[in-house]
Parts: C-alpha cells; sequence; structure tokens
C-alpha cells in the first residue's frame, strides 16, 4: 500500500488530453512539494515535473502539473503514441522522514 | 556530461552483505544531496536512503534500517549502499539520483541505469 494513490490505468486517444491523479496527505502532499517521473520500459525514471508545477529543461510544454491540498495531478495535452509510459508521483513525507512514491500509472495512448 | 554510473551488484544469498557504488561526472558531486532508489521486478521506485551534500546527515526507509548505510567520498565523487543482512525481499534494480536541490524533497534529476542485486 503506497502513502500516495494513483489510478493504476489510463488511456486517451491520440491528440487528446489526459490527467493523471495523486492523492497523499498533510504529511506529504499537503505539506511538500510533489514531483512526477515517467518511465519507459527498461530505462530509468525520468523527472518531469519538480516543485508541484515546473518544468525540467528539455521536458515537452506539454506536460504540466498542479497541486490542491494533499491531491496533486498530472496533465498531458496533445497525445503522442511516445507518450506510452508508466507514471509515478513523489513526495517527501515529513512523518516517515523520506520519499514516497505512488503506485504509479500506465499511461496508454489509443 | 552528466552521468551517474552504479556497479557492485550481483547474486548473494540471504544474510550476506553486498556494497554498491556510483560514479558521478559531468557536475559538482559535493554540492548535491544524493539517493539510493530501488526497483523490484514489475514493481514501481522504491526509495531506499539519501544523503546530504556533505554527508552529515542520512535518512532510510524502515526496512532497511539497522541494515543498510548510505555514504559518499566527494574526494572520488563517488556515492555508496553497504548492504548487510540481505533478504531476499531486497533484491530489485538499484539506481543512484541525484537531488535536484534538497535533502528532504523528492526530486531527482539524474538518474543512473541501476544495477541488479539477486537475493
Amino acid at each position: 500500500q503506497s502513502a500516495l494513490t494513483q489510478p493504476p490505468s489510463v488511456s486517451e486517444a491520440p491528440r487528446q488530453r489526459v490527467t493523471i491523479s495523486c492523492s497523499g496527505s498533510t504529511s506529504n502532499i499537503g505539506n511538500n512539494a510533489v514531483n512526477w517521473y515517467r518511465q519507459l520500459p527498461g530505462k530509468a525514471p525520468q523527472l518531469i515535473i519538480f516543485y508541484d508545477d515546473l518544468l525540467p529543461s528539455g521536458v515537452s510544454d506539454r506536460f504540466s502539473g498542479s497541486k490542491s491540498g494533499t491531491s496533486a495531478s498530472l496533465a498531458i495535452s496533445g497525445l503522442r503514441s511516445e507518450d506510452e509510459a508508466d507514471y509515478y508521483c513523489a513526495a517527501w513525507d515529513d512523518s516517515l522522514n523520506g520519499v514516497v512514491f505512488g503506485g504509479g500509472t500506465k499511461l496508454t495512448v489509443l | 556530461q552528466v552521468q551517474l554510473v552504479e556497479s557492485g551488484g550481483g547474486g548473494v544469498q540471504p544474510g550476506r552483505s553486498l556494497r554498491l557504488s556510483c560514479a558521478a561526472s559531468g557536475f559538482s558531486f559535493s554540492r548535491y544531496a544524493m539517493h539510493w532508489v530501488r526497483q523490484a521486478p514489475g514493481k514501481g521506485p522504491e526509495w531506499v536512503a539519501v544523503i546530504s551534500y556533505d554527508g552529515s546527515k542520512e535518512y532510510y526507509v524502515d526496512s532497511v534500517k539497522g541494515r543498510f548505510t548510505i555514504s559518499r567520498d566527494n574526494s572520488k565523487n563517488t556515492l555508496y549502499l553497504e548492504m548487510n543482512s540481505l533478504r531476499a525481499e531486497d533484491t530489485a534494480l538499484y539506481y543512484c539520483a541525484k537531488s535536484d536541490d534538497s535533502l528532504t524533497g523528492a526530486g531527482m534529476d539524474v538518474w543512473g541505469q541501476g544495477t541488479t542485486v539477486t537475493v
């Protein structure tokens, strides 16, 4: 049971927009920055959103992040087949004194 | 270019020890906190430990406390993970990752390719 809860899977058609939710608590999302990672098969996770809504250099602006209270969301617009991947949210947890990851969401582009 | 290269993984019997290394290059290693993150086959990432830029502070996930030790040698630009009393549930691909900013944050902007530990 992950400290951060994500839907196991989402799917959407090409060129559409999809959102992935991440639900936590006051000890993690409610009090700390949320980060989002994309992981392609056989590859290491890649940071795509940091500090809730900032894009690292080189990451497409089709990705956006938001946070409200103890929940966060990742949105991907203009979906492409290459966006198919596993997506994870992560945040520091003040109660656990460590990083917690969500269980991950598999994105399928129909 | 910015790079992290892990080594030291392998097969080991339960109860034995293993030491992982992570060689950093292309950035000022001594300025950043560093993490170890593991991923069991078919599972999502699990954070293992973090160490401050100067090695003065460390945090661990509960399941490895007292068994694993994270350390660093800034003169060698190298991060370590000493793993003792290994258990079957420690079997995973172990990544080292660079913190993007603070010690107590979950932003990791550079990852290695990982090294496999099989117990």
